[in-house]
């Protein structure tokens, strides 16, 4: 199979912090990550592509400074929402390519207040 | 730049009827093309997908999808939809080209199924 994972399936933080999402592939090597952000009954906007060992591709309109993108290495990406606010809350969601397929983490709900 | 269009926003069957999602693609070539359902405030599961062959694929839980390259549409079908059914559904296609390769996904259809 090829199962993502994502932590924390939830999380709520206060207005100005800073949260990090992580995202894993856990039984396959993936080069290249993606992240999504999804709003209620809306479909998946991409937000960045990861590449591991390089620096982030952000779509545009998406704010390279406040969504920290890592890719350090090939099972493991990490988005940091930095000087969080509450129009960042979201639902996002991470996938890991392996070959021409995506496969989805569960995605984290994040509620800024 | 491709495009995935979802006609139906929301669709609503009762229990053991027959499903069809409709899927339109805009893109020059043969693309790559995919059906993901989502469950509320979950990931996307595949359920099939069409790369080249058969035009007629099989995907998981009782789903098919045929794709009409005349047509450029992957609708996506099941027989008989069970109460579990009741999801958001994505058609998704990949544009292969020099610099990588992206998932554009339409705007989803709400599936609801009536006991």
């Amino acid at each position: 199979g090829a199962v993502v994972s994502q932590h924390p399936s939830w999380v709520i933080c206060k207005s100005g912090t800073s949260v990090k999402i992580e995202c894993r592939s856990l039984d396959f090597q993936a080069t290249t990550m993606f992240w999504y952000r999804q709003f209620p009954k809306q479909s998946l906007m991409l937000m960045a592509t990861s590449n591991e060992g390089s620096k982030a591709t952000y779509e545009q309109g998406v704010e390279k400074d406040k969504f920290l993108i890592n890719h350090a290495s090939l099972t493991l990406s990490t988005l940091t929402v930095t000087s969080a606010h509450p129009e960042d809350s979201s639902f996002y969601i991470c996938s890991a390519r392996k070959t021409y397929e995506q496969y989805f983490g569960p995605g984290t709900r994040l509620t800024v207040t | 730049a491709q495009s995935v269009t979802q006609p139906d926003i929301h669709i609503t069957v009762s229990e053991g009827a027959s499903l069809e999602l409709r899927c339109n693609y805009s893109y020059g070539a043969t693309p790559y093309l995919f059906w993901y359902v989502q469950s509320p405030g979950q990931g996307l599961q595949l359920l099939l997908k069409y790369f080249s062959g058969d035009t007629l694929v099989q995907g998981i839980k009782g789903f098919e999808a045929e794709f009409k390259r005349s047509q450029s549409s992957f609708n996506l079908r099941k027989p008989s939809v069970h109460w579990s059914d009741a999801a958001e559904y994505f058609c998704a296609v990949v544009v292969i080209t020099g610099g990588g390769n992206k998932l554009t996904f339409g705007t989803g259809t709400q599936l609801k199924v009536e006991l």
